[in-house]
């Protein structure tokens, strides 16, 4: 069982916005450490998405984006792509474990 | 290019040992902290270990604390994982992860492309 809590899947049709939540509690989420995100494309290694919950990297369209509230935290995918098919993850930092912390993963379906 | 590159798995038997290593290059590796990433087959990220740029500072997940460590050479660039007392839980893919530090915490920039580890008799 993940420290953060994801839904295992959400899908979407092409040009529809999904969001994908990351629920955590007071010794992560809660206690004022950011959520990043990660995108992992079937068989290859996880790419980071998004970082200090709102920050997208270079070269990561604009379609993505993140928001945190409380101890929880969201990932939302505009104008879907059937190249955006993937597993993502959530990851925080957890003071009580002393370590990163991740959610188990939601698989993106594109209809 | 920033890139990182693993190597050193494979099929060990239970209890037994392997090295993982992970060459760093494109960037000032000694100026970075780092970290292993684990994804058992079918699952999800889990993170193993961190270790600081002077390995001053070192952490473990509860599951993996007294039988893996994790130790740096800033001098050949590399990142190592000494594993014993292997189990079949510790099945998995194992990534190294550059360490990115912000003042709402820590997060993971660049990933290798991992190596395989598979504890069966």
């Amino acid at each position: 069982q993940s420290v953060l809590t994801q839904p295992p899947s959400v899908s979407g049709a092409p040009g529809q916005r999904v969001t994908i939540s990351c629920t955590g509690s007071s010794s992560n989420i809660g206690a004022g450490y950011d959520v990043h995100w990660y995108q992992q494309l079937p068989g290859t290694a996880p790419k980071l998405l998004i970082y200090g919950n709102s920050n997208r990297p270079s070269g990561v369209p604009d379609r993505f984006s993140g928001s945190k509230s409380g101890t929880s935290a969201s990932l939302s995918i505009t104008g879907l792509q059937a190249e955006d098919e993937a597993d993502y993850y959530c990851q925080s930092y957890d003071s009580s474990l002393s370590g990163s912390v991740f959610g188990g993963g939601t698989k993106l379906t594109v209809l | 290019e920033v890139q990182l590159v693993e190597s050193g798995g494979g099929l060990v038997q239970p209890g037994g040992s392997l090295r993982l290593s992970c060459a760093a290059s494109g960037f000032t590796f000694s100026s970075y902290e780092m970290n292993w990433v684990r994804q058992a087959p079918g699952k999800g990220l889990e993170w193993v270990s961190y270790i600081s740029s002077s390995s001053s500072t070192i952490y473990y997940a509860d599951s993996v604390k007294g039988r893996l460590t994790i130790s740096r050479d800033n001098a050949k660039n590399s990142l190592y994982l000494q594993m014993n007392s292997l189990r079949a839980e510790d099945t998995a893919v194992y990534y190294c992860a550059r360490d990115r530090v912000n003042p709402g915490g820590y997060y993971m920039d660049v990933w290798g492309k991992g190596t395989t580890v598979t504890v069966s008799s």
